[in-house]
């Protein structure tokens, strides 16, 4: 089955530096990926589209100059969270849509951020 | 009114009971509908997708698609402690994906 990478699972870092995520498809392309943050036992919350080649698009409220997301090829895109704050501690899953079954989209295991 | 409407639960029933989770939603060109499932401090999974009305079966689960009433349904049978997680629902038209708010669902031995 499709698998989706993401990585580092767990990261801790101190407030004001900057934390990159990777998130990988291992076998597949995915043209469009998606970044989303969880809050405990909250439901996914959809931060940005990103798409191969072009600019991220970023849902209402979420800071595109804070969350910088770039989708540099078919199988990789990362999420780099610029001068942390501890309120942007969370669990952020990235997911990748199969170029070639549109309607199936597949999650990373997700990456714990917590900002010190 | 949220495009997709899924009770949170939580859901707590005996080992080798029959769980039904549910969702309904308000748009019509929904067009294909899936259930995840969510253990803990994980990334959700793929359980099943169906993209018409009716039943589509594997294993001890069976996604259920009723477009007329705008509702889906996970039925899962002979549950197991193993399925112990959060169930989510999603829906797509065109290429935008919409999830509800996922139930959490524990199975005690």
């Amino acid at each position: 089955g499709a698998v989706v990478s993401q990585h580092p699972s767990w990261v801790i870092c101190k407030s004001g530096t900057s934390v990159k995520i990777e998130c990988r498809s291992l076998d597949f392309q995915a043209t469009t990926m998606f970044w989303y943050r969880q809050f405990p036992k909250q439901s996914l919350m959809l931060m940005a589209t990103s798409n191969e080649g072009s600019k991220a698009t970023y849902e209402q409220g979420v800071e595109k100059d804070k969350f910088l997301i770039n989708h540099a090829s078919l199988t990789l895109s990362t999420l780099t969270v610029t001068s942390a704050h501890p309120e942007d501690s969370s669990f952020y899953i990235c997911s990748a849509r199969d170029n070639m079954k549109s309607y199936e989209q597949y999650f990373g295991p997700g990456t714990r951020l917590t900002v010190t | 009114q949220k495009e997709v409407e899924q009770d949170p639960g939580p859901l707590s029933v005996p080992e080798g009971a029959i769980v039904s989770l549910n969702c309904t939603y308000s748009n019509s060109a929904f067009q294909y509908f899936m259930w995840y499932r969510q253990y803990s401090r994980k990334g959700p999974e793929l359980l099943m997708y169906t993209y018409s009305s009716g039943n589509k079966e594997d294993g001890r689960f069976t996604a259920q698609v009723d477009k007329s009433s705008k509702y889906i349904s996970l039925f899962i049978r002979d549950s197991q402690p193993s399925d112990s997680a959060t169930y989510l629902c999603a829906m797509i038209t065109g290429n935008q994906f919409y999830f509800g708010t996922g139930t959490s669902l524990t199975v005690i031995p």
